[in-house]
Protein backbone atom coordinates (compact mmCIF):
# COMPACT_ATOMS: atom_id res chain seq x y z
CA UNK A 1 0.00 0.00 0.00
CA UNK A 2 1.15 3.46 -0.78
CA UNK A 3 -0.88 5.31 1.39
CA UNK A 4 -3.44 8.37 1.27
CA UNK A 5 -2.09 10.75 -0.71
CA UNK A 6 -3.47 14.42 -1.17
CA UNK A 7 -2.32 16.89 -3.39
CA UNK A 8 -1.70 20.32 -3.17
CA UNK A 9 0.25 20.14 -0.06
CA UNK A 10 -0.26 23.46 0.23
CA UNK A 11 -2.49 26.35 -1.38
CA UNK A 12 -2.06 29.71 -0.79
CA UNK A 13 -5.41 31.73 -2.05
CA UNK A 14 -7.52 34.96 -2.29
CA UNK A 15 -10.56 35.56 -1.04
CA UNK A 16 -13.46 34.77 -3.39
CA UNK A 17 -11.38 32.52 -5.26
CA UNK A 18 -12.55 28.79 -5.91
CA UNK A 19 -10.36 25.91 -4.86
CA UNK A 20 -9.76 22.09 -5.51
CA UNK A 21 -7.97 19.71 -3.48
CA UNK A 22 -7.66 15.93 -4.39
CA UNK A 23 -7.48 12.69 -2.24
CA UNK A 24 -6.29 9.28 -3.48
CA UNK A 25 -7.36 6.63 -1.11
CA UNK A 26 -5.74 3.38 -0.23
CA UNK A 27 -6.19 1.06 -3.36
CA UNK A 28 -9.30 -1.02 -3.18
CA UNK A 29 -10.66 1.30 -0.16
CA UNK A 30 -14.06 1.71 -0.44
CA UNK A 31 -14.81 4.12 2.23
CA UNK A 32 -13.45 7.72 1.68
CA UNK A 33 -13.74 10.34 4.31
CA UNK A 34 -13.07 14.29 4.31
CA UNK A 35 -11.87 16.19 7.47
CA UNK A 36 -11.27 19.63 8.08
CA UNK A 37 -8.86 20.47 11.57
CA UNK A 38 -8.20 24.33 12.20
CA UNK A 39 -5.24 24.95 14.10
CA UNK A 40 -4.51 23.03 17.54
CA UNK A 41 -8.02 21.44 17.06
CA UNK A 42 -8.96 18.03 16.67
CA UNK A 43 -10.36 17.24 13.08
CA UNK A 44 -14.36 17.63 12.21
CA UNK A 45 -16.10 15.06 9.45
CA UNK A 46 -17.26 17.22 6.48
CA UNK A 47 -18.38 14.06 3.95
CA UNK A 48 -18.11 10.51 3.64
CA UNK A 49 -18.14 8.53 0.23
CA UNK A 50 -18.95 4.86 -0.09
CA UNK A 51 -17.65 3.47 -3.54
CA UNK A 52 -18.96 6.39 -5.39
CA UNK A 53 -21.71 7.32 -3.73
CA UNK A 54 -21.53 10.83 -1.08
CA UNK A 55 -23.68 9.13 1.86
CA UNK A 56 -23.26 11.64 4.42
CA UNK A 57 -22.73 15.56 4.83
CA UNK A 58 -21.97 17.47 7.52
CA UNK A 59 -23.63 20.84 8.63
CA UNK A 60 -20.10 22.21 8.45
CA UNK A 61 -20.45 21.80 4.29
CA UNK A 62 -22.18 24.70 3.01
CA UNK A 63 -23.27 25.27 -0.01
CA UNK A 64 -20.06 26.79 -1.26
CA UNK A 65 -18.51 23.00 -1.00
CA UNK A 66 -18.79 20.24 -3.07
CA UNK A 67 -17.16 17.19 -2.59
CA UNK A 68 -17.14 13.95 -6.08
CA UNK A 69 -15.55 10.75 -5.93
CA UNK A 70 -16.13 9.97 -9.82
CA UNK A 71 -15.83 5.69 -10.36
CA UNK A 72 -15.19 5.61 -6.70
CA UNK A 73 -11.67 6.15 -7.11
CA UNK A 74 -9.94 9.14 -6.34
CA UNK A 75 -12.29 12.38 -4.85
CA UNK A 76 -12.20 15.76 -5.10
CA UNK A 77 -13.40 18.25 -2.83
CA UNK A 78 -14.16 22.08 -4.28
CA UNK A 79 -14.83 25.26 -2.44
CA UNK A 80 -16.50 28.38 -4.23
CA UNK A 81 -15.72 32.06 -3.30
CA UNK A 82 -13.30 31.38 -0.54
CA UNK A 83 -13.54 33.04 2.78
CA UNK A 84 -11.10 33.70 5.51
CA UNK A 85 -12.86 31.49 7.57
CA UNK A 86 -11.88 28.46 5.08
CA UNK A 87 -8.78 28.37 6.19
CA UNK A 88 -7.79 25.09 7.83
CA UNK A 89 -6.07 21.61 6.78
CA UNK A 90 -8.21 19.19 4.81
CA UNK A 91 -7.73 15.92 5.52
CA UNK A 92 -8.80 12.90 3.54
CA UNK A 93 -9.39 8.80 5.01
CA UNK A 94 -9.83 5.87 3.77
CA UNK A 95 -10.92 2.71 4.83
CA UNK A 96 -12.31 -0.73 4.10
CA UNK A 97 -13.96 -3.55 5.11
CA UNK A 98 -10.73 -6.11 4.90
CA UNK A 99 -8.48 -6.60 7.82
CA UNK A 100 -8.32 -3.75 10.61
CA UNK A 101 -11.96 -3.35 8.93
CA UNK A 102 -13.48 0.56 10.12
CA UNK A 103 -9.79 1.63 10.80
CA UNK A 104 -9.50 5.04 8.70
CA UNK A 105 -5.87 6.06 7.28
CA UNK A 106 -5.38 9.38 6.88
CA UNK A 107 -3.37 11.60 4.53
CA UNK A 108 -1.21 14.44 4.48
CA UNK A 109 -3.64 17.30 4.46
CA UNK A 110 -3.67 20.15 2.31
CA UNK A 111 -3.50 23.12 3.81
CA UNK A 112 -5.31 26.04 2.39
CA UNK A 113 -4.74 29.31 3.57
CA UNK A 114 -7.35 32.18 2.30
CA UNK A 115 -5.95 35.74 2.40
CA UNK B 1 -24.76 13.55 19.24
CA UNK B 2 -21.53 11.96 20.13
CA UNK B 3 -18.82 14.14 22.05
CA UNK B 4 -15.28 13.75 23.00
CA UNK B 5 -13.49 15.19 25.78
CA UNK B 6 -9.67 15.29 26.52
CA UNK B 7 -8.83 17.41 29.51
CA UNK B 8 -5.67 17.90 29.27
CA UNK B 9 -4.36 20.43 26.37
CA UNK B 10 -0.34 20.30 27.06
CA UNK B 11 1.45 17.29 28.89
CA UNK B 12 5.82 17.15 29.13
CA UNK B 13 7.92 13.96 30.75
CA UNK B 14 11.04 13.24 30.65
CA UNK B 15 12.58 10.29 28.05
CA UNK B 16 12.15 7.16 29.45
CA UNK B 17 9.38 8.09 32.15
CA UNK B 18 5.71 6.71 31.49
CA UNK B 19 3.18 9.24 30.92
CA UNK B 20 -0.86 8.21 30.55
CA UNK B 21 -3.15 10.57 28.75
CA UNK B 22 -6.75 10.96 29.38
CA UNK B 23 -10.16 10.45 27.61
CA UNK B 24 -13.69 10.75 28.49
CA UNK B 25 -16.10 10.10 25.84
CA UNK B 26 -20.32 10.84 25.86
CA UNK B 27 -22.75 8.12 23.67
CA UNK B 28 -26.09 5.76 24.45
CA UNK B 29 -24.73 3.70 21.49
CA UNK B 30 -23.50 -0.06 22.70
CA UNK B 31 -21.11 -0.66 19.67
CA UNK B 32 -18.58 1.48 18.85
CA UNK B 33 -14.98 1.91 18.40
CA UNK B 34 -12.08 4.11 20.34
CA UNK B 35 -8.99 5.20 18.64
CA UNK B 36 -5.90 7.24 19.65
CA UNK B 37 -4.26 9.04 16.91
CA UNK B 38 -1.22 10.93 17.19
CA UNK B 39 -0.36 13.91 14.70
CA UNK B 40 3.60 14.66 15.11
CA UNK B 41 4.68 18.18 14.01
CA UNK B 42 3.82 18.82 10.58
CA UNK B 43 3.39 15.78 9.63
CA UNK B 44 0.34 13.09 9.39
CA UNK B 45 -2.03 11.43 11.22
CA UNK B 46 -1.53 7.91 12.05
CA UNK B 47 -3.45 5.24 13.93
CA UNK B 48 -1.69 4.60 17.68
CA UNK B 49 -4.31 1.97 18.86
CA UNK B 50 -7.86 1.08 18.74
CA UNK B 51 -10.54 -0.17 20.90
CA UNK B 52 -13.66 -2.30 19.88
CA UNK B 53 -16.19 -1.77 22.65
CA UNK B 54 -17.23 -5.20 22.90
CA UNK B 55 -13.69 -6.48 23.84
CA UNK B 56 -13.53 -6.38 27.53
CA UNK B 57 -9.77 -7.09 26.97
CA UNK B 58 -7.46 -3.75 27.14
CA UNK B 59 -5.76 -3.28 23.33
CA UNK B 60 -1.52 -3.07 23.81
CA UNK B 61 0.59 -2.10 20.90
CA UNK B 62 4.15 -2.79 22.04
CA UNK B 63 4.71 0.68 24.37
CA UNK B 64 1.46 1.66 23.87
CA UNK B 65 -1.55 0.46 26.17
CA UNK B 66 -4.99 1.48 27.07
CA UNK B 67 -7.37 1.25 30.18
CA UNK B 68 -10.61 1.24 28.97
CA UNK B 69 -13.41 1.81 31.62
CA UNK B 70 -16.89 1.07 29.42
CA UNK B 71 -19.42 1.83 32.47
CA UNK B 72 -17.47 4.87 33.47
CA UNK B 73 -16.79 5.80 29.31
CA UNK B 74 -13.03 6.43 29.92
CA UNK B 75 -10.58 5.31 27.57
CA UNK B 76 -6.73 6.25 28.57
CA UNK B 77 -3.88 5.89 26.65
CA UNK B 78 -0.28 5.08 28.70
CA UNK B 79 2.91 5.32 26.72
CA UNK B 80 5.66 3.30 28.28
CA UNK B 81 9.40 3.94 28.25
CA UNK B 82 8.86 7.37 26.23
CA UNK B 83 10.51 8.24 23.69
CA UNK B 84 11.19 11.64 21.71
CA UNK B 85 9.70 10.24 18.53
CA UNK B 86 6.67 10.29 20.89
CA UNK B 87 6.44 13.96 20.88
CA UNK B 88 3.11 14.87 18.62
CA UNK B 89 -0.66 15.73 19.71
CA UNK B 90 -2.61 13.13 20.70
CA UNK B 91 -6.19 12.52 19.77
CA UNK B 92 -8.72 10.39 21.16
CA UNK B 93 -11.63 8.97 18.67
CA UNK B 94 -14.96 7.67 18.58
CA UNK B 95 -16.32 6.00 16.05
CA UNK B 96 -20.38 4.58 15.96
CA UNK B 97 -21.13 1.91 14.04
CA UNK B 98 -23.53 0.25 11.86
CA UNK B 99 -25.40 3.00 11.34
CA UNK B 100 -24.58 5.16 8.18
CA UNK B 101 -21.18 7.00 7.82
CA UNK B 102 -18.57 5.48 9.84
CA UNK B 103 -16.71 8.99 11.40
CA UNK B 104 -14.17 9.57 13.40
CA UNK B 105 -16.11 12.22 16.49
CA UNK B 106 -11.94 13.69 17.67
CA UNK B 107 -11.37 15.21 21.09
CA UNK B 108 -9.58 18.07 21.04
CA UNK B 109 -5.85 16.84 21.70
CA UNK B 110 -3.33 16.63 24.44
CA UNK B 111 0.02 18.32 22.90
CA UNK B 112 2.66 15.96 24.35
CA UNK B 113 6.47 16.47 24.47
CA UNK B 114 8.70 13.97 25.14
CA UNK B 115 11.86 16.18 26.86
CA UNK B 116 15.79 14.52 26.74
Amino acid sequence: DTGVSQDPRHKITKRGQNVTFRCDPISEHNRLYWYRQTLGQGPEFLTYFQNEAQLEKSRLLSDRFSAERPKGSFSTLEIQRTEQGDSAMYLCASSSTGVMTDTQYFGPGTRLTVL
Amino acid sequence: AQTVTQSQPEMSVQEAETVTLSCTYDTSESNYYLFWYKQPPSRQMILVIRQEAYKQQNATENRFSVNFQKAAKSFSLKISDSQLGDTAMYFCAFMKLFQGAQKLVFGQGTRLTINP
